[in-house]
């Protein structure tokens, strides 16, 4: 079946602009989760959905980041006003539930300028 | 605090030969550790967990409570293995199902 995906494979955007990154699981998995892959940082925990559940959101690094999961399916990052330390990959996972296996969508590359 | 520790940013080795991947972690608590590998422009994949203790195309991984390691190996490397490979922690008293991830280690085969 299909794996998770991802839109768009690849972002550029200028300083201070707006982004909105798409994640689509995996058909039935409950839980979603949303890393970020940057060099200086290696790979970092953002925030995770169970169901219906209120969402972890521990790991975002400030409050320019959000993000919401419609319909317990599709989720939606949003980064407002940009900075160039924001640049990395956004790399969502699924599992079927919490403490099943995890599988990574191919991420989003964001260049910030 | 958690923390995974992943001592080599890159490994390399000879086909052939043997091939240990260093993994030491930080955790109050009972937690599960994965070993996850990514090839060349594909994504992030698992490799092997402890609670499984399977052996995945050669690699197995065991967990040592007494000096907090789960270090991976393989004793013939393949250059099909080269890769980046990441070890994760993952929490089970109550905190979610997050994987706290190493800075991985690049492992690259040579022929």
């Amino acid at each position: 079946g299909a794996g998770v995906s991802q839109s768009p494979s690849n972002k550029v955007t200028e300083k201070g602009k707006d982004v909105e990154l798409r994640c689509d699981p995996i058909s039935g998995h409950t839980a979603l989760y949303w890393y970020r892959q940057s060099l200086g940082q290696g790979l970092e925990f953002l925030i995770y959905f169970q169901g219906n559940s209120a969402p972890d959101k521990s790991g975002l690094p400030s409050d320019r980041f959000s993000a919401e999961r419609t319909g317990g399916s599709v989720s939606t990052l949003t980064i407002q006003r940009t900075q160039q330390e924001d640049s990395a990959v956004y790399l969502c996972a699924s599992s079927f539930t919490t403490y099943n296996e995890q599988f990574f969508g191919p991420g989003t590359r964001l260049t910030v300028l | 605090a958690q923390r995974v520790t992943q001592p080599e940013k890159l490994l390399s080795v000879f086909k052939g030969a043997p091939v240990e991947l260093k993994c030491n972690y930080s955790y109050s608590g009972s937690p599960e550790l994965f070993w996850y590998v990514q090839y060349s422009r594909q994504r992030l994949q698992l490799l092997l967990r402890h609670i499984s203790r399977e052996s995945i195309k050669g690699f197995t991984a065991d967990l040592n409570k007494g000096e907090t390691s789960f270090h991976l190996k393989k004793p013939f490397a393949q250059e099909e293995d080269s890769a980046m490979y990441y070890c994760a922690l993952q929490g089970l008293n109550n905190q979610g199902g997050k994987l706290i991830f190493g800075q991985g280690t690049e492992l690259s085969v040579k022929p």
